[in-house]
């Protein structure tokens, strides 16, 4: 069975990192795309970025309002996948979601919460 | 970058009766190779995940109802509930992945009325 559990949440101060975690299982992790997609309270979905598996590359792409602020990365030997996220802003407050998948996304995690407030 | 609208935000439609909802791509999203439209559709009730109904445009997925349907192709699309049950309220999701970076619609809630 295809499952991806989401940790890492919490609040964190504006200019602030964080790091998110996306733990997988029931596929070769290894040969999967991953992404991320997130969802501000009351707010509709939202891209994040994703990254390729090794094999085609390992490349990431972002979202425009990342600009630098955001790193997705992976260990296949850990299957599990990273986000990153530095100088955060009150507007990234948001349920993040992990998904194995570099287009539509079948499998969601529950996510996880991240607050952004002073 | 392209841009998924979604229309209405909202419809109230009466249990057995037809919820249709429209998501217009800025650009074509329909790769002219594999004549496959890069387009699906989610289902997000309060508190959950959200669930693929539908990709490629018009594949429905393993499990989902089949008064759950989607069409259209290039920049226009459809997703319609033939026959709204109470179990179908819920926001609804349209999502381009022809091309990075990804995007989705708005959303549109469908409400009983």
């Amino acid at each position: 069975e295809v499952q991806v559990v989401e940790s890492g949440g919490g609040l964190v101060k504006p200019g602030g990192s964080i790091r998110l975690s996306c733990a997988a299982s029931g596929f070769p992790f290894n040969k999967a795309w991953m992404s991320w997609v997130r969802q501000a309270p009351g707010k509709g979905l939202e891209w994040v970025g994703r990254i390729k598996s090794n094999s085609d590359g390992g490349t990431t792409e972002y979202a425009g309002f990342v600009k630098g602020r955001f790193t997705i990365s992976r260990d296949d030997s850990m299957n599990t996948l990273y986000l990153q996220m530095n100088s955060l802003k009150n507007e990234d407050t948001a349920v993040y979601f992990c998904s194995p998948s570099g287009s539509y996304y079948a499998y969601w995690g529950q996510g996880t919460l991240v607050t952004v407030s002073s | 970058d392209i841009v998924m609208t979604q229309s209405p935000d909202s419809l109230a439609v009466s249990l057995g009766e037809r919820a249709t909802i429209n998501c217009k791509s800025s650009q074509n999203i329909l790769y002219r190779s594999n004549n496959k439209n890069y387009l699906a559709w989610y289902q997000q009730k309060p508190g959950q995940p959200p669930k693929l109904l539908i990709s490629w445009a018009s594949d429905r997925e393993s499990g989902v109802p089949d008064r759950f349907s989607g069409s259209g192709s290039g920049t226009d699309f459809t997703l319609t509930i033939s026959s709204l049950q109470a179990e179908d309220v819920a926001v609804y999701y349209c999502h381009q992945h022809y091309t990075t970076p990804q995007a989705f619609g708005q959303g549109t809630k469908v409400e009983v009325k």
